[in-house]
């Protein structure tokens, strides 16, 4: 597709279950990145896929969070367990480099995760 | 640790006048740094990009300045339109190093 693909777009859930979130970037795009965006705040880097292996996971807070991106397109973020403090936007991004060299991403719109 | 500030929450500018957004970083290994827009509802959209080896870089109505010894760079808007107002972020970059780190946003209101 043109842009990167995020569904659901609204993810309503309770305490304790579980949710995965989907992305799919921008064809030809090697590098797929995963952010979490809480209000009043910028996006915080979660994980970085470089095609299917995951180059960097520091951001993930803790082992309810889990990320694949098995073929090197899609990507999906599972969260366990939800917790209140999971909710926030959660913000798939892919990435090609300018001729300048800075990696230039280009976000999803992002999908809303509500936790009751 | 925040390592990307940006320390006004909103600015308020008259159409046709300047904005100015400020970004302080404190970590010396950046190498890119780039501002994204966004607007309610929307993922952010990359506006521009600079390099730590230039001082400015100007893309239309948008002009990047880069200070390095000061540790700040500012992103100007003239003419301010109403279509520009929007929630500003600062994004920095180390080389080799993939991932953004991004400031806490500016919102900007361009009042006609």
């Amino acid at each position: 597709g043109a842009g990167v693909s995020q569904t659901p777009s609204n993810k309503v859930t309770e305490k304790g279950k579980y949710v995965e979130l989907r992305c799919d970037p921008i064809s030809g795009h090697t590098a797929l990145y995963w952010y979490r965006q809480s209000l009043g705040q910028g996006p915080e880097f979660l994980i970085y896929f470089q095609g299917t292996g995951a180059a960097d996971d520091s951001g993930l807070p803790n082992d309810r969070f889990f990320a694949v991106r098995p073929e090197g397109s899609v990507s999906t973020l599972k969260i366990q367990r939800t917790e209140r403090g999971d909710s926030a936007v959660y913000l798939c991004a892919s990435s090609a480099r300018t001729e300048s060299g800075a990696n230039v991403l280009t976000f999803g719109a992002g999908s809303r995760l509500t936790v009751l | 640790d925040q390592q990307v500030k940006q320390n006004s929450p909103s600015l308020s500018v008259q159409e046709g006048r300047i904005s100015i957004l400020n970004c302080d970083y404190t970590n010396s290994m950046f190498d890119y740094f780039l501002w994204y827009k966004k607007y309610p509802a929307e993922g952010p959209t990359f506006l521009i990009s600079i390099s730590s080896i230039k001082d400015k870089n100007e893309d239309g109505r948008f002009t990047v300045f880069l200070n390095k010894s000061a540790k700040h760079l500012s992103l100007h808007i003239v003419p301010s339109q109403p279509g520009d107002s929007a929630v500003y972020f600062c994004a920095a970059m180390g080389f080799g190093n993939e991932k953004l780190t991004f400031g806490t946003g500016t919102r900007l209101t361009i009042i006609p």
